[in-house]
């Protein structure tokens, strides 16, 4: 069974420009979750769709946003990139199956603003 | 308070220790848990869920206090290569299927020769 799959593995921007990651569910699962990782500090929680829908946003400022397809892979657009937006951007997906189930992360998307 | 609270650590232990590792959470409607292991500048990944009645899982032992509210995770015969941070993961939920998951910022570990 394929597992979370995220692209691109690296990303190097400008500030001011605009950054596409994009992310694909392990198969059968409808929750998709998004997170930063800056260098050495822990996950900070940004976004989370299930069933295309934006269920929970964390505390990022609306230049993050994102969307979830019908296929449910998704997509996470961060605009007008500072250089403090560098950082590893984890997905995560979620079976929401009976019981709860726990999150299987991709390999991440390194981003780099320069 | 944090809903999620670990001690950052670092745990520098020898090879062959035992060492534990406890996380705390603040919601008593809390319903899953979970240990997560993270490699430097790589994804976590799913060590194991925690049960109610604890569970092993080789040398790896996780433990869910309720009453206390935090879950434990203990790590026999400690091996170079369980050098990495480890995350505690707390879910809740409620029948309208609203599902909140919130990570502790982790526990460093060092295994030293």
């Amino acid at each position: 069974e394929a597992g979370v799959t995220q692209s691109p593995t690296h990303l190097i921007k400008t500030r001011g420009q605009q950054a596409t990651l994009r992310c694909s569910p392990i198969s059968g699962h409808t929750s998709v979750y998004w997170y930063q990782q800056a260098l050495g500090l822990g996950l900070q929680f940004l976004l989370w769709y299930d069933e295309g829908e934006e269920r929970n946003r964390g505390n990022f400022p609306p230049r993050f946003s994102g969307r979830q397809f019908p296929n449910y892979s998704s997509e996470l657009n961060v605009n007008a990139l500072e250089l403090e937006d560098s950082a590893l951007y984890l997905c995560a997906s979620r079976s929401t199956g009976q019981g709860n189930q726990p999150q299987h992360f991709g390999d991440g998307t390194r981003l780099s603003i320069l | 308070r944090k809903e999620v609270e670990q001690d950052p650590g670092p745990f520098n232990v020898p090879e062959g220790a035992t060492v534990a590792f406890n996380c705390t959470y603040s919601n008593s409607a809390s319903q899953s848990f979970f240990w997560y292991r993270q490699d430097c500048r790589k994804e976590p990944k799913l060590l194991m869920s925690v049960y109610s009645s604890g569970n092993e899982d080789g040398r790896f032992t996780a433990q869910l206090n309720r009453a206390s509210q935090y879950i434990s995770l203990l790590i026999r015969d400690s091996k170079l290569s369980d050098s990495a941070t480890y995350l505690c993961v707390v879910n809740r939920g409620n029948s309208g299927g609203y599902q909140k998951v919130t990570f502790g910022t982790g526990t460093k570990l060092q295994v030293i020769p």
